[in-house]
């Protein structure tokens, strides 16, 4: 049973326009999510997070929005670039013990098209 | 400068063999992981350890091993029970309710 859910597993968008990339959830304890980004052959990179606490975490042209009681978060990029052409992963996580378990979505592959 | 190393970055292992990834970082980091990724899927964790000498299964643990001996090693082992061990892995590091530092990954092909 997937706790984490990206429902698209790609979308495009055109250079300057927004992107809007989505993320499900099933478990209430979790209480951290962040977005990874990857390309083909390396490990994720972090993009950024966000706190149960919080509704939405800007960082230059990303920002998460966290709607808790429909267990969904969205990343928006702002304006897309070609550049950002990749994997884009959700992550949830909550507190258990010393170390945080992220758990992932299944991922969903982002074009920007020049 | 800190990272997290995963070596070799392409591996080929004959049926029946046991193969080991090398994950090693220097970033001081307490707890370490495993995951396997598969073409649509998301990260599944594999193995993860908060402490050395210390290690507890993920989701997918069956067909591997792994060991912590050192605070800065956490090499996995693909064992010859793993019946579809061909895929992307990923070892990540953090610190104690930090996120995540990713290696560059290994490929995996069963030849």
């Amino acid at each position: 049973d997937q706790q984490v859910k990206q429902n698209s597993p790609s979308l495009s968008v055109q250079e300057g326009r927004i992107s809007i990339l989505n993320c499900d959830y099933t478990n209430s304890m979790f209480d951290y999510f962040l977005w990874y980004k990857k390309y083909p052959a390396e490990g994720p990179t972090f993009l950024i997070s966000i706190s149960s606490i919080k509704d939405k975490n800007e960082d230059g042209r990303f920002t998460v929005f966290l709607n808790k009681s429909a267990k969904h978060l969205s990343l928006h990029i702002v304006p897309s670039q070609p550049g950002d052409s990749a994997v884009y992963f959700c992550a949830a996580s909550y507190s258990s013990g010393s170390a945080r378990q992220l758990t992932f979505g299944s991922g969903t592959q982002l074009t920007v098209l020049p | 400068d800190g990272g997290i190393t995963q070596s070799p970055k392409y591996l080929f292992r004959k049926e029946g063999q046991n193969v080991t990834l090398s994950c090693e970082q220097n970033l001081n980091h307490d707890a370490m992981y495993w995951y396997r990724q598969d073409p649509g899927q998301g990260l599944r964790l594999i193995y993860y350890s908060q402490i050395v000498n210390d290690f507890q299964k993920g989701d997918i643990a069956e067909g591997y091993s792994v060991s912590r001996e050192k605070k800065e090693s956490f090499p996995l082992t693909v064992t010859s029970a793993q019946k579809n061990p061909t895929a992307f892995y990923l070892c990540a590091s953090s610190s104690l309710g930090g996120g995540y530092t990713f290696g560059s990954g290994t490929r995996l092909t069963v030849v």
